[in-house]
């Protein structure tokens, strides 16, 4: 099974900082990583997928990057409502697997 | 637009089986792979099956495997994932997705499910 690893766990941010999220797979999963976005009590929202391309809707604040096994997201000009946990999720190979999370808070 | 909802969830004791449904609307059901996801309180995301269009090729995690079901039925439009000889470890918000190439695209909204003596 393909391990993803987030760090850090997580980041206390003030508005309108920059904010980096590093997902690191056990091996290399090519471009297949996506990010996901979730608030208190509700589903995960789909970001980013094959590393950087931003899904229809989301703020071009957010931006993906990596190669291999090493992959990043970032907030460039943290907003009130990017306050969430990020997940980053391999679909190299079965089984699908997730980082375990990254909660962004306020400073 | 596109609607997924969960139901089914509750509480049941170790041992027990519970039946979830997913009923989707707003996309062509029938042209999707569709899965289930889950989330233990206070915990991350647990990716659990995968079933393809045609109900073809379903993939489990192995924390499943044996004790979980997934099935469709495109002319209803709706996704079931039957889960027997549940534990206390299966306790957890139950989400299903549709799967797009490599992501998940739309994420219902959740289904509780307590395991409890």
């Amino acid at each position: 099974d393909i391990q993803m690893t987030q760090s850090p766990s997580s980041v206390s941010a003030s508005i309108g900082d920059r904010v980096t999220i590093t997902c690191r797979a056990s091996e290399a999963i090519d471009n297949w990583l996506a990010w996901y976005q979730q608030k208190p009590g509700k589903a995960p929202k789909l970001l980013i997928y094959r590393i950087s391309s931003l899904q229809n809707g989301v703020p071009t604040r957010f931006s993906g990057s990596g190669s291999g096994t090493d992959f990043t997201l970032t907030i460039s000009g943290l907003q009130p409502e990017d306050f969430a946990t990020y997940y980053c999720q391999q679909a190299n190979s079965f089984p699908l697997t997730f980082g375990g999370g990254t909660k962004v808070e306020f400073k | 637009q596109v609607q997924m909802a969960e139901s089914g969830g509750g509480l049941v004791k170790p041992g027990g089986s519970l039946r979830l449904s997913c009923a989707v609307s707003g996309f062509t059901f029938s042209d999707y792979y569709m899965s289930w996801i889950r989330q233990a309180p206070g915990k991350g995301l647990e990716w659990i099956s995968y079933i393809s269009d045609n109900s073809g090729t379903k993939y489990y995690a192995d924390s499943v495997k044996g004790r979980f079901t997934v099935s469709r039925d495109n002319g209803k439009s709706s996704l079931y994932l039957q889960m027997n000889t549940l534990t206390t470890e299966d306790t957890a918000v139950y989400f299903c997705a549709r799967w797009q190439l490599d992501r998940f695209d739309y994420w219902g909204q959740g289904a509780l499910v307590t395991v409890s003596s």
